[in-house]
């Protein structure tokens, strides 16, 4: 089993559209959490930390469930500007070990 | 504030010869420091990571290596290509528990 994984997708959505990515990771042990965009070609860059407790930055909600051992990712009111691939990404082994989901496609058309 | 530093930015190597790629850390000490190879279209990969000076830990067997001989500097290498170590390989940095952030990487092509 992948110590990370993510649906692969691509989701096509619509502008406007919600969508929603599930991540789930097999240490219970983990640490701490977040979420990641890369655009093509480019490096990934850090969207947002996940905390137990969920948190929103402006259209984009992320959550935890440590029992279940899975972290959401939430975007509203898609735009176009939001295709990207998005990569949950866990650190495990004491918080030293940072591990990277295979990442989600997404793509949004006008 | 940090920064990081990965060069070359592009590199076409014939089968068969050696890789050197580096990455420095400016601006923190004594940073986990990592190593992912990413092939087109897919994943990012940890190949290795680093606590420390001199501690390597491998994840994935294969004919690649790594080194840290200073606190901010990290080092990936390879004595003899292979057409499957094409890829985009990225170096980044963590302290304990926070998030990472990436050089800009190496996009790597095996002729």
């Amino acid at each position: 089993r992948k110590e990370v994984e993510q649906d692969p997708g691509p989701f096509n959505v619509p502008e406007g559209a919600t969508v929603a990515f599930n991540c789930t990771y097999s240490n219970s042990a983990s640490q701490s959490f977040f979420w990641y965009r890369q655009d093509c070609r480019k490096e990934p860059k850090l969207l947002m930390s996940v905390y137990s407790s969920g948190n929103e930055d402006g259209r984009f909600t992320a959550q935890l469930n440590r029992a279940s051992q899975y972290i959401s990712l939430l975007i509203r009111d898609s735009k176009l500007s939001d295709s990207a691939t998005y990569l949950c990404v866990v650190n495990v082994a004491g918080g030293f070990k940072t591990i990277f989901g295979a990442g989600t496609r997404l793509f949004v058309k006008a | 504030s940090q920064t990081i530093h990965q060069w070359p930015a592009t590199l076409v190597q014939p089968v068969g010869s050696p890789l050197s790629l580096e990455c420095t850390v400016e601006g923190t000490s004594n940073p986990n420091l990592y190593w992912y190879r990413q092939a087109a279209g897919r994943g990012l990969q940890l190949l290795f990571y680093s606590v420390g000076i001199g501690q390597i830990s491998s994840e994935v067997p294969q004919n690649l290596s790594a080194s840290r001989p200073q606190d901010r500097q990290f080092i990936l290498s390879s004595k003899k290509l292979l057409l499957s170590d094409s890829g985009f390989y990225l170096c980044a940095w963590t302290v304990l528990n926070t998030e990472a952030f990436f050089g800009q990487g190496t996009r790597l092509t095996v002729v």
